[in-house]
């Protein structure tokens, strides 16, 4: 069975923190892995990674993908107050487009 | 990115009765997503919808419980039907990208059954 786990939980931190969240999964034929931002109900997506090694980067977040260790990394540098989320990473299974999610990290950035 | 209108955006409902989610997307796509997330857990896929056959639907989801339309492309409802409080939950629709990598979610529908 396709899984996902996400470490940690929550976390909170200070304004201007650099924050790293993990995402560890475990499925059948890899195809994508994907970083959501959820503030209120809808997630929107930040990152889709498919090749190990290979950095993602929009402003201040940037994302990484180790298929060996089958794990990746979302940083966010300088956070805000708005960086204030739940932030979801999900696999993609090879051949249809059904994403497995994780529970999500909490991320708290407080003034 | 498409964009997926959802709604009620909220609702309260009693137990025993059921509720229509709507999802209404601004241009066709062949299949449809509807995922629940419940209190601090992560989204999990309820079914499939697709225009002109039957959902498919993910162990542990029925269709009395949950029975879905989806009589074009651009639209979809999802039913909770006699609700219990374990439903309380939001619920999702979501759509893949034209490339289908990616998945585009509506607004969400937060529902709290009494």
């Amino acid at each position: 069975e396709d899984k996902v786990v996400q470490s940690p939980l929550s976390l909170v931190v200070h304004e201007g923190d650099t924050v790293t969240l993990n995402c560890s999964y475990e499925v059948t034929n890899f195809r994508s892995l994907l970083w959501y931002k959820q503030e209120k109900k809808a997630p929107t997506f930040l990152f889709m990674l498919t090749s190990s090694g290979i950095e993602k980067k929009s402003g201040r977040l940037s994302s990484i993908l180790d298929k060996k260790e089958l794990f990746s990394i979302l940083n966010i540098t300088a956070t805000q107050t708005g960086d204030s989320a739940v932030y979801l990473c999900a696999v993609g299974d090879t051949g249809f487009q059904k994403l497995v999610f994780g529970t999500g990290t909490r991320l708290l950035v407080s003034p | 990115s498409a964009v997926i209108s959802q709604k009620p955006s909220r609702d309260i409902c009693q137990r025993g009765t059921s509720l229509t989610i709507q999802c209404q997307v601004d241009s066709q796509v062949t299949m449809m997503f509807w995922y629940r997330q419940q209190p601090g857990q992560s989204l999990t896929l309820i079914a499939t919808a697709n225009q002109g056959s039957e959902a498919t639907y993910e162990s542990g989801f029925v269709i009395d419980k949950f029975p879905i339309s989806r009589p074009n492309l651009t639209f979809s409802t999802l039913t909770v039907s006699n609700m219990s409080p374990e439903d309380s939950s939001i619920y999702l629709c979501s759509v893949p990208s034209t490339g289908g990598e990616k998945l585009f979610f509506g607004s969400g529908t937060q529902l709290s059954v009494l």
